[in-house]
């Protein structure tokens, strides 16, 4: 069975104290991974997606990297509007996401 | 942009009623799918559908049925709602090996 694991459940930084939240994973044939952004009360954002091990895609402050087991999102220099629910997601032999419980980040000013 | 509607925000039901959600995408997509988001339980896949008429069970399927009439619209249906079902309702659409897209969600109280 496909799972995700994300951790830590919650995160709370200074402006501009870089970090990272990570993602593992077990699955049958990885086909993409998948991060997400949630905002209280909203959809999910998509951000970015992974197929590879050693792929990395950035965006603003944000990259996410890829190994066989896990992934992580590092925050370089994060703003308070960064502050929100990060969602990481699999996707093995079906057409079915299995997502992880999610990281809550909170940047502080 | 991918656009993902959703019929309500905010809905309050009563026990029992009959309640349908509604999902409109404008992207072509062929698969469209049902999640519910609850606290500490994450994003459970409840039903998906990879073409018009065609549907699958998620996880979660019971106490609740789908339909697909046009490939741009699906439709979540509580038959009876109970209170278990009080939740974020969330739909996506996507394609395979590809990103899901979701919606803005419909937050259901059953009272």
């Amino acid at each position: 069975e496909d799972q995700v694991t994300q951790s830590p459940e919650a995160l709370r930084l200074q402006e501009g104290e870089s970090s990272s939240l990570n993602c593992s994973y077990t699955v049958s044939g990885l086909r993409g991974l998948f991060w997400y952004r949630q905002d209280p009360g909203k959809g999910p954002e998509f951000l970015f997606t992974l197929y590879s091990a050693g792929e990395e895609k950035e965006k603003e402050r944000l990259k996410a990297t890829l190994t066989k087991k896990e992934s992580f999102l590092h925050i370089t220099a994060p703003k308070p509007e960064d502050s929100a629910t990060y969602l990481c997601a699999v996707q093995g032999g079906s057409e079915k996401l299995v997502f992880g419980k999610g990281t809550k980040l909170t940047v502080n000013p | 942009d991918v656009k993902v509607t959703q019929s309500s925000r905010y809905l309050v039901k009563r026990t029992g009623e009959k309640v349908f959600l509604e999902c409109v995408q404008d992207m072509d997509h062929e698969n469209m799918f049902w999640y519910r988001q609850d606290p500490g339980l994450g994003l459970r896949l409840i039903y998906f559908s990879y073409d018009v008429k065609m549907k699958e069970k998620g996880d979660i399927p019971e106490g609740y049925s789908v339909s697909r009439e046009k490939k741009e619209r699906f439709s979540l249906i509580l038959e009876s709602a109970s209170t278990n079902q009080t939740s974020m309702y969330l739909c996506a659409t996507g394609e395979v090996t590809y990103e899901q897209y979701f919606g803005p969600g419909t937050r259901l109280t059953v009272t």
